[in-house]
Parts: structure tokens; sequence; C-alpha cells
């Protein structure tokens, strides 16, 4: 198995553009989450999903959005980056909500000049 | 929201036993404490969780107090590739809120 697995590993983009970030996990796991962590902090929850078709808010959700049509799939759109945006953001999922362990993947290391 | 508090920093030498405290006095009755840590440049991985009794995996011991407002990590012999970030967490009280947590440095 790979795990959860995120492209891309970096990117840099200019203010105002969009981009997606997508994440992928082979474990049949029907919950899915997306965390951002600035520097030399811990990790915020941006949005998670229970399942496909199913998606909630976290605790930063705001200049993001989220999609899950597959079990395997859950991509973060941004629609308009913002200097505000640069930040690591990680990927992961759990076989049950919140309470069980959860994998993460390798992380994508955006950057908003 | 339960919360955690973690000291920033903590030192050991490698091979030595290492005792990562964590207090949670706002703890409810549900709440498993979780532990993971976090390489440098990497995700965070899993490293054990428990609930009121003592528990032991391949990686590390957890000890929980008897009144669940306290447990420790133990990494029972530290190597150099120990030295990481850990996080200690509530679920579901924390809704995966990760702190800044204790930044482990192992001096060879």
């Amino acid at each position: 198995n790979a795990g959860v697995t995120q492209t891309p590993k970096f990117r840099i983009l200019k203010i105002g553009q969009s981009m997606t970030l997508q994440c992928t996990q082979d474990m049949n796991h029907n919950y899915m989450y997306w965390y951002r962590q600035d520097p030399g902090m811990g990790l915020k929850l941006i949005y998670y999903s229970v399942g496909a078709g199913i998606t909630d808010k976290g605790e930063v959700p705001n200049g993001y959005n989220v999609s899950r049509s597959t079990t395997e799939d859950f991509p973060l759109r941004l629609e308009l980056a913002a200097p505000s945006q640069t930040s690591v953001y990680f990927c992961a999922s759990s076989y049950v909500l919140l309470t069980d362990t959860q994998y993460f993947g390798p992380g994508t290391r955006l950057t908003v000049l | 929201d339960a919360k955690t508090t973690q000291p920033n920093s903590m030192e050991s030498n490698e091979e030595e036993p290492v005792h990562l405290p964590c207090n949670h006095s706002t703890i409810s009755g549900t709440d498993y404490i979780h532990w993971y840590r976090q390489l440098p440049s990497q995700g965070p991985e899993y490293v054990i969780h428990g609930l009121t009794s003592n528990v032991n995996n391949r990686m590390a011991s957890l000890a929980i107090a008897e009144d669940r407002k306290s447990s420790t990590l133990i990494l029972h012999r530290a190597t150099l590739r120990d030295a990481a970030v850990y996080y200690c967490i509530l679920l579901p009280g924390n809704d995966m809120r990760f702190g800044a947590g204790t930044r482990l440095t192992v001096k060879p």
C-alpha cells in the first residue's frame, strides 16, 4: 500500500492564482482530512470528509474548497491565493472519524508571493 | 474544547529513557489520549494512544495518571531518529487540534 499520497510536493503561486492540491489514499478509509501547518506551529484542520459526497468545515476553512467524489480522492482547492495561505498542507485519512489513528501524507509546501 | 499543555522542548542523551509529559486537566470521560510525532520535513505519524490504562507498543509506552488529567509518553531508549516534535492530543475533545508540541532533541 502507498498509504496517503499528495501532489505536488512544492508549489509557488502568485497572489490571486488558483490551484488544486491532490490527495489520494489506498487504504479504503472513509474519513479524510486536510490540515495546514504554519512555520513553528501545530496543525490546523481545514476541512474533513466522512465519505464520498460528504464534507464539513474544520477550524480554518476560509479561502478553501473541497470535494469528495470517490473514497480514494480528496482534493483541496484554493481559488484566490493570498500570502496568508503560505503554509505546508497535509492530507490524512482514518478508518473512524477523529478518534482513530490518522495516516498522514508527506505534505505540500505552498508559497504565495 | 479539551486542551493539552506540553513543554516546548526537551533534551535527552542517546540510549537513555525519555519521559514526555502532557497535562490535560479538562479531559472528558470519552476522550482518548493520542500521541503523534513529526520528524523533520515529514507529516505526523501515530505513536500510541490510550483511554485509561497504561499502553505499550513497539515504539513507546503511555502512562496515564489515575485521574486522567495527565499522561507521559515514554521512549525507553532514545535514538537519534527519535528527534522530532511530539504532539499530545485528545480525541474527540481536541477535534484534532495540534498544539505546538514538544521538540525533542537527542544528543549523541
